[in-house]
């Protein structure tokens, strides 16, 4: 079945180090979304991409979708403490209506 | 923006019981809810998709008698535990769509299940 997998699964940082995680899947997709879930909390929707190769930023997060539409990836620059939690890729599943959560990157920042 | 609750947001049951979580969509109206379960450190894994007036489409491995879904009205969703077990204990989060082909979820705060 489809998969999508995320690395790495935990980053350490320093605060205002870049930190980046990377969404590959196993089948081309449509699209790519990408989650924000803080700790004790639940995901938050970042985004969504459709095109190939298509680049997206919103303030420090830049996201950008891979030209095969197999890859994502979303890069942090200069990292805050309001920055820590785990980011999932999302994708479609086999039906149009429900999406595959990636195996998500838990961040973690040192003050 | 859109909001989504679950009640209850803790849950303490015994083995051998039956719990119900609801999921209700307070400002908007959601034609297809979706019902995951994360348990600690973990991904969220779909277990089904519930259509508003219409049996719930489950993913593969997850017991449609044991997790019963009802979605009786366009902004509510209910998961039914029955017959709970403690390897059931996990997060049990839904989230809904405001529309077809609306590409963002909005996802309730989640219940946390524990079966003694």
């Amino acid at each position: 079945g489809q998969q999508v997998m995320q690395i790495p699964q935990y980053q350490h940082v320093q605060e205002g180090e870049d930190f980046t995680t990377y969404c590959n899947s196993s089948t081309t997709l449509s699209n790519i979304q990408w989650y924000k879930q803080r700790p004790g909390g639940h995901p938050v929707f970042l985004i969504q991409l459709v095109k190939s190769g298509e680049v997206k930023k919103q303030k420090r997060l830049t996201f950008q979708f891979g030209e095969a539409k197999k890859n994502s990836s979303l890069h942090i620059t200069a990292t805050q403490t309001t920055d820590v939690g785990t980011y999932f890729c999302a994708g479609p599943g086999s039906s149009a209506s429900k999406i595959i959560f990636g195996s998500g990157t838990r961040l973690s920042i040192r003050p | 923006g859109a909001v989504v609750s679950q009640h209850p947001s803790r849950v303490i049951c015994k083995s051998g019981t039956s719990v119900k979580i609801e999921c209700r969509s307070l400002d908007f109206q959601a034609t297809t809810m979706f019902w995951y379960r994360q348990f600690p450190k973990q991904s969220l894994m779909l277990m089904a998709t519930s259509n508003e007036g219409s049996k719930a489409t489950y993913e593969q491995g997850v017991e449609k008698d044991k997790f019963l879904i009802n979605h009786a009205s366009l902004t509510l969703s209910t998961l039914t535990v029955t017959s709970a077990h403690p390897e059931d204990s996990s997060f049990y989060i839904c989230s809904a769509r405001e529309a077809a082909g609306e590409a963002e979820q909005y996802f309730g705060p989640g219940t946390r299940l524990t079966v003694t």
